[in-house]
């Protein structure tokens, strides 16, 4: 299996625009988590879906920030519109039940 | 509410033996977790440990769990350069729907 994949790998973008981040879980998956990472806040959990359904998203720091997944291969995080403080690294993540995560090599982030 | 909490930073010289504490407050989690992060990269489930047993050796790394102390450690033998990285502890909390809580990470610096 070629594990969880994040694209873009990196995105540099203007204040205001939309930033869509994209993520295939390993297939068989059945629980995806998106995670941003800081110097300042470390981990923090912004979304987590079980079996393509949003259970929690209390970590999602805005309505700016929004997250769908549409079928269990793939899901996606937008930002609109986007600002200088949502840089960070985004991480996805999947798993099978309560077992351990298993996570992409994530997409930087700049917003200018 | 539901907290882990690591020491930041340890450094040591090439050789000698590191040990990673974490403290966490749920005690419900059935698993608790090592990752390893290295520069530009996401993180890597390092080793795991069920909630029943006290210590777990895989080759040079020993996990270490006090359930009545809630702390949990991680001893890195003989450390070697390409195990400088940062290194996150993370139990599931209260929660059985395989969220993982983590520690804002504890940065490894191996010296030659």
């Amino acid at each position: 299996d070629a594990g969880v994949i994040q694209s873009p790998r990196h995105e540099v973008t203007e204040m205001g625009q939309e930033v869509t981040l994209r993520c295939k879980p390993i297939s068989g998956h059945n629980s995806l988590f998106w995670y941003r990472q800081t110097m300042m806040r470390g981990l923090e959990l912004l979304i987590y879906f079980n079996n393509n359904v949003p259970i929690d998203d209390s970590g999602m720091p805005e309505d700016r920030f929004s997250a769908k997944m549409p079928n269990a291969s793939f899901s996606t995080l937008k930002i609109q519109p986007s600002e200088p403080r949502d840089s960070a690294v985004y991480f996805c993540a999947s798993s099978l039940g309560e077992r351990s995560l298993f996570f992409g090599s994530g997409t930087q982030l700049s917003v200018l | 509410g539901e907290d882990v909490e690591q020491s930041l930073f340890l450094s040591v010289r090439e050789g000698d033996s590191s040990v990673i504490n974490c403290t966490y407050t749920d005690s419900s989690s059935t698993y608790l977790y090592w990752y390893k992060q290295e520069p530009g990269a996401g993180l890597q489930l390092l080793t795991y440990i069920f909630s029943n047993m006290d210590m777990k050796q895989d080759q040079r790394l020993t996990v270490l769990l006090n359930k009545k102390d809630k702390h949990l450690s991680l001893r890195i033998a003989d450390t070697q350069t390409g195990d400088s990285a940062i290194y996150f502890c993370a139990e599931h909390g209260s929660s059985n729907t395989g969220k993982l809580i983590f520690g804002q990470g504890t940065t490894l610096q191996v010296k030659p």
